[in-house]
């Protein structure tokens, strides 16, 4: 069984200081893990994943997220967040295996609301 | 969302009506998948399909039924069966590479209300 849990239902932040969305996950395999960003009444837009490699990794708009094996963790991260990153985040996980799928779990989602 | 889809955007139904909400993707995806979304809380499977004429049930699969008769179509049915169907419905497609390191990418949705 997989899982994802995204503790914070919201997150608050004043534009230009650094946004963290945070993600742990539970996978039996090798996690390969997503995020994604939904603006309102849209679908998913993918902003980055992690398969293997670099902990450190770089995705679209600025955003980035680290992944933690000894902790289960991939929080996601912006140095300087803008207004314009209001959304809702959904982190997700997949088994590695070939075997499983390719089926993701989502986290809850967490709001983020950057304020000007 | 570009390539993948969704029609219509907006859905109204009846109660005890069924009604069929399409997915078209021009990716060349092999794989096909449909989630449910209520307020508050994350995407669940419904149902997903790796191939033509091939399906899986996913997590919540009861009061919903689909087709894959051709590659870039994965219709899903919202059944009366189904006791709780307002939701935001979302269509994704992958490639399933040889890598198998695809990302999903996501159609932009409909929202579908019982009245």
């Amino acid at each position: 069984a997989q899982s994802v849990a995204q503790p914070e239902d919201q997150v608050n932040v004043a534009e230009g200081n650094p946004l963290t969305v945070k993600c742990t996950y539970s996978v039996s395999g090798n996690p390969y893990l997503f995020w994604y960003v939904q603006y309102p009444n849209r679908g998913l837009q993918f902003l980055l994943k992690y398969i293997t490699g670099d902990n450190l990794v770089k995705g679209s708009y600025g955003f980035e997220a680290e992944f933690n094996k000894s902790q289960t963790s991939f929080h996601l991260k912006k140095p300087s967040a803008l207004v314009s990153d209001s959304a809702l985040y959904f982190c997700a996980v997949r088994d590695g295996r070939h075997a499983a799928g390719n089926k993701l779990t989502f986290g809850g989602g967490t709001r983020v609301l950057v304020k000007p | 969302d570009g390539g993948i889809t969704q029609s219509p955007k907006y859905l109204f139904r009846k109660e005890g009506q069924n009604v069929t909400l399409s997915c078209e993707q021009n990716l060349n995806h092999d794989a096909m998948y449909w989630y449910r979304q209520d307020p508050g809380q994350g995407l669940r499977l419904i149902y997903y399909s790796q191939i033509v004429n091939d399906f899986q049930k996913g997590d919540i699969a009861e009061g919903y039924s689909v087709s894959r008769e051709k590659k870039e179509s994965f219709p899903l049915t919202v059944t009366s069966a189904q006791k709780n169907p307002t939701a935001f419905y979302l269509c994704a497609s992958t490639s399933t590479g040889t890598g198998n390191t695809d990302t999903q990418y996501f159609g932009p949705g409909t929202r579908l209300t019982v009245l």
